[in-house]
């Protein structure tokens, strides 16, 4: 049971370059979530995913796309890559949720994104 | 507008002595509250939680209280040890159907110095 897992760890981009981050989650949860964390900051939620094949926006969508075609999977797309979304990228999930169901999000390692 | 407030930056605790985290929140909806931990280079984990309908959750060394009329919540650390030593996110919610977000303090970073 891996839990959380996310590809690359650490990745170097240019301006304008695109790329993909995969989450993968073995737990069959149905939510997933990507949130960014930058120095002294907490962390933000991108888009989240309640699932298979829909997705919401967050408190900071701009920018980035998301997908999620297998429920144990959630990708987060960059299409063009600005430094402002240089950062710390963290997925999660967590169970469903039922009445006043006790909702624990389970996080990832993250990905550290660097654009030049 | 930042809802969920963690007003001290960092925390500095003798090792056996106890270490208060503080937390503050503006949005009166929020009904569930979580405390979470956070190592250099890892993802934050889960630590403890509370209902709004509690006023205390205890789990081993780890106590949470709700003060919410105050919108105020603390976790307690009891004793501290220096693997304590981490960032300490806390986190809340608004349960009900179509309510999935966490809203994120900026942490604490907790050191325990032996």
């Amino acid at each position: 049971n891996a839990g959380v897992t996310q590809t690359p760890k650490f990745r170097v981009l240019k301006t304008g370059q695109s790329m993909t981050l995969l989450c993968a989650q073995d737990m069959n949860h149905e939510y997933m979530y990507w949130y960014r964390q930058d120095p002294g900051m907490g962390l933000r939620l991108i888009h989240y995913s309640v699932g298979e094949g829909t997705t919401a926006k967050g408190e900071v969508p701009d920018g980035y796309n998301v997908s999620r075609l297998k429920k144990q999977n959630f990708l987060l797309g960059l299409e063009s890559a600005a430094p402002s979304q240089t950062s710390v990228y963290f997925c999660a999930s967590s169970y469903s949720l039922s009445g006043r169901g006790q909702e624990t999000q389970y996080f990832g390692p993250g990905t550290r994104l660097l654009v030049l | 507008d930042q809802q969920v407030k963690q007003n001290s930056p960092s925390l500095s605790v003798q090792e056996g002595r106890i270490s208060i985290l503080n937390c503050d929140y503006t949005n009166s909806m929020f009904d569930y509250f979580l405390w979470y931990k956070k190592y250099p280079a890892e993802g934050p984990t889960f630590l403890i939680s509370i209902s709004s309908i509690k006023d205390k959750n205890e789990d081993g060394r780890f106590t949470v209280f709700l003060n919410k009329s105050a919108k105020h919540l603390s976790l307690h650390i009891v004793p501290s040890q220096p693997g304590d030593s981490a960032v300490y996110f806390c986190a809340a919610r608004v349960t009900g159907a179509g309510s999935y977000q966490l809203t994120f303090g900026k942490g604490t970073k907790l050191s325990v110095i032996p």
